[in-house]
């Protein structure tokens, strides 16, 4: 089992840049989470979803942020246009639903650098 | 501008010791309670759970105690080891919410040779 995939692992970019980050769920997991990691604010849930459908999107700070989940095996994190508060680790992760905590497995994350 | 960042607490224990890191945590309504390791450039990695209706569970070095009354929750580390260096965050999930995780702030372990 290769885990939940994120790529790439560390992005740089200039502000006013689009960036996508990307996410290969664990097979047969059916929710998906994309979470924001710094210093100032920790771990946020940005976004997740359930068979593919955005559940909840309370966390996506604002309408430079989108998330698309195409199909189960893939999702996306765009940040467009890219600002330097922007700068973190975002982590995705998936479950099974209610599978409890044991089932539920991060990526290594992507190190976002926007200068 | 660039804004300064947050310390996490840190906690620094000798070789051998036991270590126990600590957790407050506000909504009563959580279902289960979590603890996850996270190493530097890694994602967080589960350690232990704890569902609401109890108050302790054992898991290999590792015991979790939940007290409901004061919204507190405990990690133990028995004969902590180098390797149990990393950031150690406890989390709460509301089943009602889809296994929507809440985060703690985070402790730093620190464990000397």
């Amino acid at each position: 089992d290769a885990g939940v995939i994120q790529s790439p692992r560390h992005e740089v970019t200039e502000m006013g840049q689009e960036v996508t980050l990307r996410c290969k769920p664990i097979s047969g997991h059916n929710s998906l989470f994309w979470y924001r990691q710094t210093m100032m604010r920790g771990l946020e849930l940005l976004i997740y979803f359930n068979n593919n459908v955005p559940i909840d999107d309370s966390g996506m700070p604002e309408d430079r942020f989108s998330a698309k989940m195409p199909n189960a095996s893939f999702s996306t994190l765009k940040i467009q246009p890219s600002e330097p508060r922007d700068s973190a680790v975002y982590f995705c992760a998936s479950s099974l639903p209610f599978s409890g905590a044991d089932g539920y497995t991060f990526g290594s994350g992507t190190r976002l650098t926007v200068v | 501008g660039e804004s300064v960042g947050l310390h996490l607490p840190t906690l620094s224990v000798q070789e051998g010791d036991n270590s126990i890191i600590n957790c407050a945590y506000s909504n009563s309504a959580s279902d289960y309670f979590i603890w996850y390791k996270q190493e530097s450039g890694k994602g967080p990695q589960f350690i232990i759970d704890i569902r609401s209706n109890m108050d302790k569970r054992q898991g290999q070095r590792v015991t979790v105690l939940l007290n409901k009354t004061v919204k507190h929750l405990s990690l133990q580390i028995a004969a902590t080891q180098p390797g149990d260096s990393a950031v150690y965050f406890c989390a709460e999930n509301r089943n009602n919410q889809g296994g929507k995780l809440i985060f703690g702030q985070g402790t730093e372990l620190s464990v000397k040779p």
